[in-house]
């Protein structure tokens, strides 16, 4: 059974512009989350999408937008980047609500 | 509104030795358990999990964690490391409401040789 996957691994894009990030959860995994890792803030939670619906939102503005496919793909998209946004932005899928998140490899994001 | 405390942000031990991570978490209603380990460069692996039951847990790689509700807290246990246990533990919380995870701020373990 294939794991969480997200793309790219790596970006650097310049301030201002926006970027649109991917997770491909596990096969029939109807719960995705992001969460934003950096070494001063830890892991925040940015949003959960579950059956396409946004179920939960972190304490992100709203630059931070997030949608869920039929086939249950997420993409979460960062618009007038700043500095500040770089991190390791991090994608789990759950099968259910409350057992374990399965996470990716995450999409490094540099901001220069 | 719920938080999670890892007590240690470092913690060097000994090839072999036991050790013991810390974290305590604050909730008015209640939580589900989890550690997760993170190594350089990738996402976060499941350890173990408390959802309900026995409070004594046991996870992959010879980890296990203690469900305390009087004392809110969960902490991890192995009782000899491997240099392959270096990395990074992060202990979480979620509620009933969804799959939302609060993590604590993460505790370094280092295993010297």
């Amino acid at each position: 059974k294939a794991g969480v996957t997200q793309t790219p691994r790596y970006l650097i894009k310049t301030r201002g512009q926006q970027v649109t990030l991917s997770c491909s959860p596990i096969s029939g995994h109807r719960s995705v989350s992001w969460y934003q890792q950096t070494p001063g803030q830890g892991l925040q939670f940015l949003f959960e999408y579950f059956s396409e619906t946004q179920r939960n939102k972190g304490n992100f503005p709203g630059r931070f937008s997030g949608r869920q496919f039929s086939n249950s793909r997420s993409e979460m998209n960062v618009s007038t980047l700043e500095l500040g946004d770089s991190a390791l932005y991090l994608c789990a899928s759950s099968q259910l609500t409350n057992t374990e998140a399965f996470f990716g490899q995450g999409t490094r994001l540099t901001v220069v | 509104a719920q938080s999670v405390t890892q007590l240690d942000s470092q913690v060097p031990v000994f090839e072999e030795a036991p050790v013991e991570l810390r974290c305590n978490y604050s909730s008015s209603v209640s939580v589900y358990l989890f550690w997760y380990v993170q190594y350089p460069n990738q996402g976060l692996q499941l350890l173990l999990k408390y959802l309900s039951g026995s409070t004594l847990v046991k996870g992959i790689n010879g980890f296990e964690a203690e469900f305390n509700k009087s004392q809110t807290s969960f902490h991890l246990r192995k009782p000899s490391v491997h240099i392959s246990d270096t990395a990074e533990y992060f202990c979480a919380v979620t509620l009933n409401t969804g799959n939302q995870f609060y993590f604590g701020t993460g505790t370094s373990l280092t295993v010297i040789p």
